[in-house]
């Protein structure tokens, strides 16, 4: 299996722009969790799926941010409009769920977002 | 409200030297712990869990951990460090909330493994 895939790996934009980041889970996997990362903030969890819905996005900042899950396949996240204070570096992870929640999440290799 | 802490935000080891990573915990019952790896410019990678049995746990890479219940706490060793492990590393609590997955991590403590 290739992991998890993330596209693309870097994202320049300019304030006020449109962006959307995807994402592609291991196959089998029935969660799929998108986090930010920054210096100043670390590891946030945004939003996260089970079977293709949202369960949880009290992370997701602002009405500016929206995730989807069309399939089992894949995901969105979507940033309009972007702004500067948007620039981290963006992970999607998958995984399945066990008795007791014992299974870790497998991360992809994240997109690195620069707002200008 | 249950939760990991990592009370050191940076190590410094000599290579060559023994390494610790600490991890505390504030949970209820018996919980499932993980550690996580991030070497720079890539994603969290999984280095080993606690579920239940043997208070140590080897993992990847050569690094264990004890899961040490009267101090609760899930620190991250390793008997000789390399240059090569210098990153940053979570402590994390897997667990069913509302019926789902959920997991929390730790702030992360950043290792620097000097030649």
């Amino acid at each position: 299996d290739a992991g998890v895939i993330q596209s693309p790996r870097h994202e320049v934009t300019e304030m006020g722009q449109e962006v959307t980041l995807r994402c592609k889970p291991i196959s089998g996997h029935d969660y799929l969790f998108w986090y930010r990362q920054t210096m100043m903030r670390g590891l946030e969890l945004l939003i996260y799926f089970n079977n293709n819905v949202p369960i949880d996005d009290s992370g997701m900042p602002e009405d500016r941010f929206s995730a989807k899950m069309p399939n089992a396949s894949f995901s969105t996240l979507k940033i309009q409009p972007s702004e500067p204070r948007d620039s981290a570096v963006y992970f999607c992870a998958s995984s399945t769920l066990t008795s007791g929640g014992s299974n870790e999440q497998f991360f992809g290799p994240g997109t690195r977002l620069t707002v200008l | 409200a249950q939760s990991v802490a990592q009370p050191e935000d940076q190590v410094n080891v000599a290579e060559g030297n023994p390494l610790t990573v600490k991890c505390t915990y504030s949970v209820s019952g018996n919980p499932y712990l993980f550690w996580y790896v991030q070497y720079p410019n890539r994603g969290l990678q999984f280095l080993l869990k606690y579920i239940t049995g043997d208070n140590l746990v080897k993992g990847s890479y050569g690094f264990e951990a004890e899961f040490n219940k009267s101090q609760t706490s899930f620190h991250l060793k390793k008997p000789s460090a390399l240059v090569s492990d210098s990153a940053l590393y979570f402590c994390a609590f897997p667990r069913i909330s509302g019926g789902y997955q959920k997991v929390t991590f730790g702030t992360g403590t950043k290792l620097q493994v000097i030649p």
